[in-house]
């Protein structure tokens, strides 16, 4: 099935830096959203965005619409241990109802 | 319950048997999804429903998958003579009317098809 391009596949990065992540789609959709699960879990929405061009905050996260409805990314300020995760976005075309993910960024988070 | 909860956690079936995954989907929400996760891969769309309607089944991968929610609340899925193929995580997701793509997300049943 159809998947967005995401990237980078997987991030080590040290406690304290920042991180950004970016989705790209060859389609246009109306939503963003941003996804972290946990090992054993179900993904958990961290934020939606459904302008073109916003930009959007949560606590220590940004992330952006991008102008072309085509891509997104995601920002992580000051990472701390509990960031370690994999990051998922996700587009939302309002048409078909489902979501369309990418296929992830595993963030490793070093002391 | 609070979340999104499905039955079994981990399920191991040899190859051709049937299986059945259920979900409890958040009391009051009108919208049902479910979701394939392969290994390291991100969520795949299966099917949808509204209610107790299957507005959008387009993601089955074969007709060995049946989905239903009989009564609009707790659904089904079910996965006859499971192949090694079979093998992921099965997410579902539920969401209020209106409510756009914001679903919440189950912790996933993980099927081992051997």
């Amino acid at each position: 099935g159809q998947q967005l391009n995401q990237s980078p596949q997987s991030m080590f990065i040290q406690e304290g830096e920042d991180v950004s992540m970016n989705c790209t789609s060859s389609s246009i959709f109306n939503t963003w959203l941003w996804y972290k699960q946990d090992p054993g879990e179900g993904p958990v929405l961290l934020i939606a965005l459904y302008k073109a061009g916003e930009l959007t905050s949560n606590g220590r996260l940004t992330a952006q619409f991008g102008i072309t409805r085509k891509d997104s990314f995601l920002n992580i300020s000051a990472s701390i241990p509990s960031d370690v995760g994999i990051y998922f976005c996700a587009g939302y075309s309002g048409s078909a109802r489902q979501l369309t993910f990418g296929s992830g960024t595993q963030l490793t988070v070093l002391p | 319950g609070a979340g999104v909860s499905q039955s079994p956690r981990y399920k191991v079936a040899k190859r051709g048997q049937d299986v059945a995954l259920r979900c409890d989907p958040i009391s009051g929400h009108v919208s049902l999804f479910w979701y394939q996760q392969a290994l390291g891969q991100g969520p795949e769309f299966l099917t949808y429903f509204q209610n107790e309607a299957q507005l959008d089944k387009s993601g089955l991968p074969s007709d060995r998958f049946f989905a239903e929610r009989p009564e609009g609340s707790v659904s089904t899925l079910k996965i006859q003579r499971t192949q090694q193929e079979d093998s992921a995580v099965y997410l579902c997701a539920s969401s209020f009317a209106g409510s756009g793509p914001t679903a919440f997300f189950g912790q996933g049943t993980r099927l081992t098809v051997v």
